[in-house]
């Protein structure tokens, strides 16, 4: 089972970044994946889920209106679409599956990827 | 300010045992599984507990978890250097249409 990040990188304040999250090793559309973020010097921090079939998501009061998570089962891949970036968005960015292959979201991930750093800075 | 409340920091001499509690409410804990993290600086955080008190293969039972209530429990018994880390507790919340929520974490160190 792996998850691979990509697509992070240094944004101006106001600018837009879409993260990858690849998938493999297990059947993919089975499983909620979420985004969760960790800002320097913070704790963790969920920001958004998608279900399975890729039909409902759900986001963090700080990433309503600016980010929109999306699937793609046939790519075995989730995007992150994150635009109106803030500075307090700097962070790394995690994707990670649920454990239970419901495609529900427990906040009970077992496996994550490496993380993608996202800075937002001028 | 997290909607899961978690001491900052907590500690422990080897061999110890020790417990990492997390309190929520009945949007969260009350009704939804709780689980545990660990997270090395560095690294990807590490599941050690998930549906309230199940343990992932190859997690070594020296952890454990509980809930009681809107509150639960990490019990690390054993306690090793390496436990030296920040430990997370997480939940589903079904407020505000549902969102996903973790606790502020835990400092634990091994004295």
């Amino acid at each position: 089972v792996q998850l691979v990040e990509s697509g992070g990188g240094l944004v101006q304040p106001g600018g837009s970044l879409r993260l990858s999250c690849a998938g493999s090793g297990f059947t993919f559309s089975t499983y909620a994946i979420s985004w969760v973020r960790q800002a320097p010097g913070k704790g963790l921090e969920w920001v958004s889920d998608i279900n399975g079939s890729g039909g409902r998501t759900h986001y963090a009061d700080v990433a309503k209106g600016r980010f929109t998570l999306s699937r793609d089962n046939s790519k075995n891949t989730v995007y992150l679409q994150m635009d109106s970036l803030r500075a307090e968005d700097t962070a790394v960015y995690y994707c990670a599956k649920e454990v239970i292959g419901s495609g529900y979201s427990y906040l009970g991930f077992d496996s994550w990827g490496q993380g993608t750093l996202v800075t937002v800075s001028s | 300010q997290s909607v899961l409340t978690q001491a900052s920091s907590a500690s422990g001499t080897l061999g110890q045992r020790v417990t990492i509690s997390c309190s929520g409410s009945s949007s969260n804990i009350g009704i939804n599984a709780v689980n545990w993290y660990q997270h090395l600086p560095g690294t990807a955080p590490k599941l050690l507990i998930y549906a309230d008190n199940q343990r992932p293969s190859g997690v070594p039972d020296r952890f454990s978890g509980s809930k009681s209530g809107t509150s639960a429990s990490l019990a690390i018994s054993g306690l090793q250097f390496e436990d030296e880390a920040d430990y997370y507790c997480a939940a589903w919340d079904d407020r505000l249409n549902g969102r996903g929520v973790f606790g502020g974490g835990t400092k634990l160190t091994v004295l």
